[in-house]
């Protein structure tokens, strides 16, 4: 176990509706990644919060948000869900190691959008 | 363009028998190169990680090779389990964003046989 939790496990939607996926850091951990991963693919980097500001952010509409809070836990929000946004949703803190960041992954939240 | 590329793209082996994963990049600057093991539906758990100076590493029956000149790295797995049955992926961390910004392969779908 990572330490790194998500919720919901799964969760159905339909086109248009708008949904919001929470995430629970590891204790003492100041970073949050958020990745979307489809069927058979690689996971794809959505954004990074570093102390509650977004830190970076792939190639994604402004329809996902994110949020960190004091605590460190987030949210990743998607507004007008599509079809295409079905994928499993994966969010990941970091600690600093030497040579770079290790990110743990939480177990992830499998959308589905109908 | 930073990519990190995997092959095989699938495997399937007996129980019991030897594999050799490849990971070709071109993330640059390079800060460090992770193996993770992901179970379907479940988030990345990571395997090995290493720096630009490291050549080789082992975690039990998972050994990592890395040969940073020119930008290949190998996992070995040695005697495999019928829970080495998962997604490999492997992950590059670039050294230009302050936190460490990850780049994934697609993953070697890794099937074990009885």
């Amino acid at each position: 176990e990572t330490g790194v939790t998500q919720s919901p496990t799964h969760l159905i939607k339909t086109r248009g509706q708008q949904v919001t996926l929470r995430c629970s850091s590891q204790s003492g951990h100041n970073t949050v990644s958020w990745y979307q991963q489809a069927l058979g693919q690689g996971p794809q980097f959505i954004f990074q919060y570093y102390r509650e500001e977004e830190n970076g952010r792939g190639n994604f509409p402004p329809r996902f948000s994110g949020l960190q809070f004091p605590n460190y836990s987030s949210e990743l929000n998607v507004n007008a869900l599509e079809l295409d946004d079905s994928a499993l949703y994966l969010c990941a803190s970091s600690l600093r190691l030497a040579g770079g960041y290790e990110q743990f992954f939480g177990p992830g939240t499998r959308l589905t959008v109908l | 363009k930073n990519q990190v590329e995997q092959s095989p793209q699938s495997l399937i082996i007996l129980e019991g028998k030897n594999c050799t994963l490849q990971c070709n990049y071109t993330v640059s600057p390079f800060s460090n190169l992770r193996w993770y093991k992901q179970d379907t539906g479940r988030g990345p758990v990571s395997l090995t990680i290493m720096t630009f100076s490291e050549n080789t590493k082992s975690n039990g029956r998972y050994t990592a090779t890395l040969d940073a000149d020119t930008k290949q790295s190998s996992l070995h797995i040695t005697a495999s389990q019928l829970s080495d049955s998962a997604s490999y992926i492997c992950v590059v961390t670039d050294r230009g964003s302050t936190l460490g910004r990850l780049y994934f392969g697609r993953g070697t779908q890794l099937t074990v046989w009885p």
